[in-house]
């Protein structure tokens, strides 16, 4: 069974730039979670695709969008990023969006 | 959004001692998880729960679903250096599909 992949593990950007980061679900499952970690803090919700549609998001404005493709994969994009975007972003896949969420080991963004 | 009180926010324990940390919310939650983070990597789902009153083992690790569906519990029995880490709660209620998380109790286990 292949767990949750994501890609790139680092990545420095400077203010005002896109970055798109990308996570491979854990085989089975079919819908996937983006979260926002801080540090020191726990994760935050970004949004969830389910069936290629944002199926319920968090409190993040519009320049944070997503995609998830047929074969479940998915990918996170933050335009004209901000300093306080530096953080930790977390992928999580499950089935049907309920119960377990199977977290990959993050993307590490830092904004300068 | 969903405010989580995960306490203690930190602990410093001998090795062998047993371990005790909760999670409360504003909000009756119908799931609750306990997940493990070592630094730079991504959490480790260690229990699920899904029912008020459920207790759940994983090895030396026992987690509780509150009665009053606003809080959980999580117990470590015998504590080894390999537990040290921060340990999340993560609770969703039945109105949507976000799981939201408490700040972490960061665990040091003194050999």
């Amino acid at each position: 069974e292949t767990g949750v992949t994501q890609s790139p593990t680092h990545l420095i950007k400077t203010r005002g730039q896109q970055v798109t980061l990308r996570c491979s679900s854990q085989s089975g499952h079919n819908t996937v979670s983006w979260y926002q970690q801080a540090l020191g803090q726990g994760p935050q919700f970004i949004f969830q695709y389910y069936r290629e549609e944002e199926n319920g998001r968090g409190n993040f404005p519009p320049r944070f969008s997503g995609l998830q493709f047929p074969n479940y994969s998915s990918e996170l994009n933050v335009n004209a990023l901000e300093l306080d975007d530096s953080a930790l972003y977390l992928c999580a896949s499950s089935s049907d969006g309920l119960g377990e969420l199977f977290f990959g080991e993050g993307s590490r963004l830092t904004v300068l | 959004g969903q405010q989580l009180n995960q306490s203690p926010q930190s602990m410093f324990i001998q090795e062998g001692e047993d371990v005790s940390m909760n999670c409360t919310s504003s909000s009756i939650f119908n799931t609750w998880l306990w997940y493990k983070q070592e630094p730079g990597e991504g959490p480790v789902l260690l229990i699920a729960l899904y029912k008020a009153g459920e207790l759940t083992s994983n090895g030396r690790l026992t987690a509780q679903f509150g009665i009053t569906r606003k809080d959980s519990f999580l117990n470590i029995s015998a504590s080894i250096p390999s537990d040290v880490g921060i340990y999340f709660c993560a609770g969703q209620t039945n109105t949507g599909n976000q799981f939201y998380f408490g700040t972490g109790t960061s665990l040091t286990v003194i050999p």
